[in-house]
């Protein structure tokens, strides 16, 4: 029973370089989510996804890119890597319903290190 | 958008001692959820509370969503409580749940 799997768990790059992260979930849920997370603070939003084939930005959109070609995997792409990307990602996923009234899933985050 | 306020942001417990950590939000609400962040960073969900009460052994939460706060409480606390505690509200047909800073406890042996 995995849940919500996040590649790699950990990752250091160069100023420059370009990179994907991926989550997967196995629970058939619609939405899907990237945030990430730096010191002294909560969970920030980058993209989310309600469905296979949308993508939709956050509160931090600048400097990422997404992808949902299937509904199992939400991509999380860094295209340009900057140190002030250096944080842990997390990914989650969530059961659709419009109400809102589902709790979310999350793995177990990527910590990433930009130098 | 929501605004979410925890407190205490800091927290230090005897093991043995009980606590009561509040989330404040700015709107109404109908996703409220708890979750705990250990010292290894994993996000271990604690409870969905939306409203009501809810226990789960040595924790509970209550939700008073007229009032928009929710208390966690942790009774007979121990060192393995210590780590981060969040809680994260969405208001009525949002997809996106808003996370507030968080309280970090530690539990001293």
């Amino acid at each position: 029973n995995a849940g919500v799997t996040q590649t790699p768990k950990f990752r250091v790059l160069k100023t420059g370089q370009s990179m994907t992260l991926l989550c997967a979930q196995d629970m058939n849920h619609e939405y899907m989510y990237w945030y990430r997370q730096d010191p002294g603070m909560g969970l920030r939003l980058i993209h989310y996804s309600v469905g296979e084939g949308t993508t939709a930005k956050g509160e931090v959109p600048d400097g990422y890119n997404v992808s949902r070609l299937k509904k199992q995997n939400f991509l999380l792409g860094l295209e340009s890597a900057a140190p002030s990307q250096t944080s842990v990602y997390f990914c989650a996923s969530r059961p659709a319903d419009r109400a809102g009234n589902q709790p979310q899933h999350f793995g177990d985050g990527t910590r990433l290190s930009i130098l | 958008g929501i605004q979410v306020e925890q407190s205490p942001p800091d927290l230090i417990l005897q093991e043995g001692a009980n606590s009561t950590l509040r989330c404040n939000f700015s709107d109404s609400v109908n996703n409220l959820q708890w979750f705990h962040q250990n010292p290894w960073g994993q996000l271990i969900n604690l409870f969905y509370i939306p409203s009501g009460t809810k226990q789960n052994g040595r924790l509970s939460a209550t939700t008073v969503a007229t009032e928009r706060y929710s208390l966690l409480y942790i009774s007979s606390s121990q060192t393995t409580d210590s780590g981060v505690y969040f809680c994260a509200v969405g208001p009525g047909g949002s997809y996106i749940p808003t996370f507030g800073r968080g309280t970090s406890l530690i539990v001293h042996p």
